[in-house]
């Protein structure tokens, strides 16, 4: 099983500045099949990224993804106040999906 | 315009089976997409729990998979999630989701919290 570790747990930032989210893999994710997500409190959440670098359909471009093999990197260039949230990864390999346990990006 | 929509009983007791329907709108099951459930404790992360594809393949969390049962009724456009012998750390929001692929989630239900409790 591929072990998705997020860090930091918590991101204290403000609106406007820039916002950069990390996920780990125990070992190199298939085809880079990684996909973020935004929950916000009591809503299900939503398909940021895709293919670890690829925005969902009706995602603003201050989202961007990066990374491949066991790195990843959620960017948010310019925070908006409606971007505080969690944040999950989420890989696939062969029949098996697991998530990250989470990032928290609060307003400071 | 494509939406889920879970239900079942909020309420379960120990080791009995917790039962739940997602119902689909706006497309049809039989028309492809894998469909999946996810579940996420209260205050917690997200578990992936199972996917199927709308002929019947089914993928399940290794960790879950000698409890869960996920099938697909066509006629009623539902998918379903069976889970044997709950205990209180299945107390849970359950989600349903589908995606064209197997390998992102990127369309959920709204969620239904589930509590194991006597």
């Amino acid at each position: 099983e591929i072990v998705l570790t997020q860090s930091p747990g918590t991101l204290s930032l403000s609106p406007g500045e820039r916002a950069t989210l990390s996920c780990r893999a125990s070992q190199s994710v298939t085809s880079n099949f990684l996909g973020w997500y935004q929950q916000k409190p009591g809503q299900a959440p939503r398909l940021l990224i895709y293919s670890a670098s690829s925005r969902a359909v009706g995602i603003p471009d201050r989202f961007s993804g990066s990374g491949s093999g066991t790195d990843f990197t959620l960017t948010i260039s310019r925070l908006e106040p409606e971007d505080f949230a969690v944040y999950y990864c989420q890989q696939y390999e062969t029949s098996r999906i697991t998530f990250g346990q989470g990032t928290r990006l609060d307003i400071k | 315009q494509v939406q889920l929509q879970e239900s079942g009983p909020g309420l379960v007791k120990p080791s009995e089976t917790l039962s739940l329907t997602c119902t689909v709108s706006g497309y049809s099951i039989s028309s492809g997409s894998y469909w999946g459930w996810i579940r996420q404790p209260p205050g917690k992360g997200l578990e992936w729990i199972g996917s199927t594809y709308y002929s019947g393949s089914t993928y399940y969390n290794p960790s879950l998979k000698r409890r869960v049962t996920i099938s697909v009724d066509t006629s009623k456009n539902q998918f379903s999630l069976k889970l044997s012998s709950v205990t209180a750390a299945d107390t849970a929001i359950y989600y349903c989701a589908t995606d064209p692929n197997i390998y992102y989630f990127l369309l959920w239900g709204q969620g239904t919290l589930v509590t194991v409790s006597s």
